[in-house]
């Protein structure tokens, strides 16, 4: 049973255009969600994360949305640079557990 | 420069020999975890530890696999015996501040493969 869901398992999209990644969850219980981003051969980086009692988080270039009420979150990145190709996942956190639960992740294709 | 280190990067082993993967955490972190990168599954969680102490190892194929942390400093991941459906990338991560943000801070992973 997965709680954490990434349905894209990959995307395409222009440089300079809006890239968006979309997550779904099941548990109404997590605390915290973020994204990470995974270049091959290398381990998953942090990227951004928002607390469950807020609706955006932006940092540069980055921004995540939460509805709470739909269950879902989503990552956009604006404008998409090549160096924005990578593998993008969305992770959960329940703090009371302090377990961080990941989804498949996308794999993101900016093209030139 | 703190890092996540893990040791070996690479394996290539037989079905049925054991397999030990090393992980030193970033010092001062207390919580550090065990993840599994396959194709089909993403990044599955195996173990993670707080303070040393074991707190979930419920994704762990028991039988096989144990994970611990003789100290602070050392984290092991064994597989005995290890199988072909075992071949995937392992992942040690650590954080100090895991409960209130969920920032962990990842190693480059130990690619294994079993034949």
């Amino acid at each position: 049973d997965q709680q954490v869901k990434q349905n894209s398992p990959s995307l395409s999209v222009q440089e300079g255009r809006i890239s968006i990644l979309n997550c779904d969850y099941t548990n109404s219980m997590f605390d915290y969600f973020l994204w990470y981003k995974k270049y091959p051969a290398e381990g998953p980086t942090f990227l951004i994360s928002i607390s469950s009692i807020k609706d955006k988080n932006e940092d540069g270039r980055f921004t995540v949305f939460l509805n709470k009420s739909a269950k879902h979150l989503s990552l956009h990145i604006v404008p998409s640079q090549p160096g924005d190709s990578a593998v993008y996942f969305c992770a959960a956190l329940r703090g009371s557990q302090g377990n961080l639960i990941f989804g498949k992740g996308t794999k993101l294709s900016v093209k030139p | 420069d703190a890092r996540v280190t893990q040791t070996p990067r690479h394996k290539v082993t037989e079905m049925g020999q054991e397999v030990t993967m090393r992980c030193q955490p970033i010092l001062g972190h207390n919580t550090v975890f065990w993840y599994r990168q396959t194709m089909m599954q993403g990044l599955e969680l195996l173990a993670y530890f707080r303070n040393r102490a074991p707190l979930d190892d419920s994704g762990m194929p028991k039988d096989r696999f144990s994970a611990e942390m003789p100290d602070a400093t050392l984290a092991t991941l064994k597989i005995q015996p290890s199988e072909p459906r075992d071949s995937a990338v392992y992942f040690c991560a650590s954080g100090s501040r895991v409960l209130n943000t969920g920032e962990l801070f990842f190693g480059e992973g130990s690619r294994l493969t079993v034949l």
